[in-house]
C-alpha cells in the first residue's frame, strides 16, 4: 500500500520562506510530484521528481531523497498569492497510470 | 492550448435524475482521466483511458459510467446518484499514462439533493 504524510497547516509571512515536508511508505517508487491547488480551483502542476536532489524552478524548488522516502517542497519570496494547498503525490509503483495524492498542506500567507 | 475544459461548472440534480458531465482538451493528450473530490481532501482517482479504452477503474459503482468518444473528449454519465456523490469532480489529460504532468480541468461541481 502508499501512505503519504504532509502537515494539515502551515502559516508564513510575505517574502520569508516557507518548507512543506512531505514522507511517503511505497511498496517501490515511480515518481513523486507536488501540485498547487486554490480553494475551489484545479490542482496545478508544479514539479516533478524521479532522481535524488533539489530541483529548482523559479521561487519553488522540490527535492528528493529517495533512500529515506522524503521531499520537501520550498517556496521563496512569498507572495499573498502563494496561498494555497499544497498536495504531495506518488506514482503508484505497480501502475504508473495512477497518481495518489497526499492529504495537502493548507498554507496561509500572512502580511 | 494547455486547457481542459469541463461543463458544466455547476450541476444540481435529484437521486433519480440522469445527467452527463463534460470534459475536452485538444492538446493532443492521449490519457484523460476522471478524479473526485471532497471538500478539504485530496482528488481521488476514478477511471482512467488510455487511447480511447478504459484502463483503470478504481472501483467505482456503475451508477458513475465513464465514456470517451474521441481521443479529445471525455464524459462522465451519472444516475442514480446519492447525496454523498456530491463532490466537485476533476478532469485531467497527460500525453500518456506515465506522463509526469497532468493537465486538470477547472472541475464541475456536483450537488445531489
Amino acid at each position: 500500500g502508499q501512505n503519504i504524510d504532509q502537515p494539515t497547516e502551515m502559516t508564513a509571512t510575505e517574502g520569508a520562506i516557507v518548507q512543506i515536508n512531505c514522507t511517503y511508505q511505497t511498496s517501490g517508487f515511480n515518481g513523486l510530484f507536488w501540485y498547487q491547488q486554490h480553494a475551489g480551483e484545479a490542482p496545478t502542476f508544479l514539479s516533478y521528481n524521479v532522481l535524488d536532489g533539489l530541483e529548482e524552478k523559479g521561487r519553488f524548488s522540490s527535492f528528493l531523497s529517495r533512500s529515506k522516502g522524503y521531499s520537501y517542497l520550498l517556496l521563496k519570496e512569498l507572495q499573498m498569492k502563494d496561498s494555497a494547498s499544497y498536495l504531495c503525490a506518488v506514482r503508484d509503483y505497480s501502475n504508473a497510470s495512477k497518481i495518489i495524492f497526499g492529504s495537502g498542506t493548507r498554507l496561509s500567507i500572512q502580511p | 492550448d494547455t486547457e481542459v475544459t469541463q461543463t458544466p461548472k455547476h450541476l444540481v440534480m435529484g437521486m433519480t435524475n440522469k445527467k452527463s458531465l463534460k470534459c475536452e482538451q485538444h492538446m493532443g493528450h492521449r490519457a484523460m482521466y476522471w478524479y473526485k473530490q471532497k471538500a478539504k481532501k485530496p482528488p481521488e482517482l476514478m477511471f482512467v483511458y488510455s487511447y480511447e479504452k478504459l484502463s483503470i477503474n478504481e472501483s467505482v459503482p456503475s451508477r458513475f459510467s465513464p465514456e470517451c468518444p474521441n481521443s479529445s473528449l471525455l464524459n462522465l454519465h451519472l444516475h442514480a446518484l446519492q447525496p454523498e456523490d456530491s463532490a466537485l469532480y476533476l478532469c485531467a489529460s497527460s500525453q500518456a499514462t506515465t506522463s509526469y504532468e497532468q493537465y486538470f480541468g477547472p472541475g464541475t461541481r456536483l450537488t445531489v439533493t
